[in-house]
């Protein structure tokens, strides 16, 4: 695949605590996302960044925050999580194919929110 | 902001059949991508779309970018078990800013 790890991979948490995801990346891309997938609703994008310190907000960022201190990390955080929350949460990066971008998925993270 | 719509949600079919599912965006897109999300896994890019009513084959699919490039189909021939999964449309739009807007899916089963 695209050099991609998430963590972790499965996560029980409950309401109010603060959690944290991982996105890992081999490759040095610049662009990285991170979505949350619930039924019905197929991929949603949160949060994505095109560089070091630099984010923006994607669809449904409210709850959500973000932080890419080098390169190859970009993180994920749920301040105060919340039942709302549960969901499968994947990271992606952008590459450049025929000079347009598409995505390549990590494995995914389970997180439930109790 | 831009919505895109795909139908049907689920697709169930006899192993054999042929299978489509249609994808529409409310702005024009400069391109149009195919995912594929097996289940259990994560989403696998299949293919792009960028030119007005261009068709790419790979194997037994077939895809199509309309010729407003706002509207895209993806057709199985003779569908497999080994294509049981959920398939995903994404599109770019031509304006504003250039984020990957996904459908919601077709998840595709299939009766051996």
């Amino acid at each position: 695949d695209a050099g991609i790890t998430q963590s972790p991979r499965h996560k029980v948490t409950e309401t109010g605590t603060p959690v944290t995801l991982r996105c890992h990346q081999t490759e040095n891309h610049r662009y990285m996302y991170w979505y949350r997938q619930d039924p019905g609703h197929g991929l949603r994008l949160i949060h994505y960044s095109y560089g070091v310190k630099d984010t923006d907000k994607g669809e449904v960022s409210d709850g959500y925050s973000v932080s890419r201190s080098k390169t190859e990390d970009f993180l994920l955080t749920l301040e105060s999580a919340t039942s709302s929350q549960t969901s499968v949460y994947f990271c992606a990066i952008g590459r450049n194919r025929q000079r347009q971008e598409t995505q390549y998925f990590g494995p995914g993270t389970r997180l439930l929110v109790l | 902001g831009q919505q895109v719509m795909q139908i049907p949600q689920y697709q169930h079919v006899q192993e054999g059949e042929d299978f489509t599912t249609y994808c529409n965006s409310s702005t024009t897109l400069s391109n149009i991508q195919w995912y594929k999300q097996r289940p259990g896994g994560h989403p696998v890019f299949l293919i792009q779309l960028v030119k007005s009513g261009e068709v790419k084959k790979q194997k037994r699919l077939t895809f199509q970018f309309g010729e407003a490039k706002k509207n895209s189909s993806l057709h199985i021939t003779a569908t497999q078990t080994t294509d049981v999964g959920t398939y995903f449309c994404a599109g770019l739009s031509s304006q504003g800013a250039q984020k990957l807007v996904f459908g919601q899916g077709t998840r595709l089963t299939i009766n051996p």
